[in-house]
């Protein structure tokens, strides 16, 4: 019943590996987006994607490559993750309308990476 | 460029104390303002937004133009209201994103 779900829920990996999280939302939505949320709680957007298309990537290291196969997913992967890589992973969905102030996104409850 | 800036990191108020989180916006254009907040342990939730001039769990917020302002405020803050708020500023079109301010932890001490 979840509207906006992640897994994992916590992630523990060593340096110079590959991972990946998923993301699904069950909204109907069109947009998603990826967040990272680093140490001291700071938020910032990464990705977002309309209809399974890229439309903000805000210069994300290319070691990260969200891919969404349908519209109700977009899952986020890491190739040779980095000490810095560890944080919470947000990801969130809307039903924008162009110009429109009632958009709100929802988001899922979040992944602990954690690179040792 | 679009920045929202949160003064305050950490506030620590008493329980039945007017409560006020500070947000400035620095935007050229109309902006679309939010409040979001997260609960210890849970995810991040839409609080109110400018547009709908609502009250929520007994929060306003006011959008102020002439001092680019969004500050969040409570006549009397309650013990569930401790949690981190997030200001966000919502740019509209066909690449819409959410900007974020770096968050106010609210602490309302019993």
């Amino acid at each position: 019943d979840t509207a906006v779900s992640q897994t994992p829920k916590y992630l523990v990996t060593q340096m110079g590996n590959d991972k990946s999280i998923k993301c699904e939302q069950n909204l109907g939505h069109d947009t998603m987006y990826w967040y990272k949320q680093d140490s001291k709680k700071f938020l910032k957007i990464m990705f977002s994607y309309n209809n399974k298309e890229l439309i903000i990537n805000e210069t994300v290291p290319n070691r990260f490559s969200p891919k969404s196969p349908d519209k109700a997913h977009l899952n986020l992967h890491i190739n040779s993750l980095e000490l810095g890589d560890s944080a919470v992973y947000f990801c969130a969905s809307s039903q924008e309308k162009a110009f429109s102030s009632y958009n709100e996104q929802f988001f899922g409850p979040g992944t602990r990476l954690t690179v040792l | 460029a679009q920045r929202v800036t949160q003064p305050e990191k950490l506030l620590s108020v008493f329980k039945g104390a007017p409560v006020e989180l500070k947000c400035n916006y620095s935007y050229s254009g109309s902006p679309e303002l939010f409040w979001y907040v997260q609960y210890s342990r849970q995810r991040l939730q839409l609080l109110l937004r400018h547009i709908s001039r609502e009250s929520i769990k007994g929060f306003t917020a006011d959008l102020n133009k002439g001092e680019t302002s969004f500050h969040l405020k409570k006549p009397f803050a309650q013990e569930e209201d401790s949690a981190m708020y997030y200001c966000a500023l919502g740019l509209g079109g066909s690449n819409y994103k959410l900007t974020f301010g770096k968050g106010t932890l609210l602490t309302v001490n019993p």
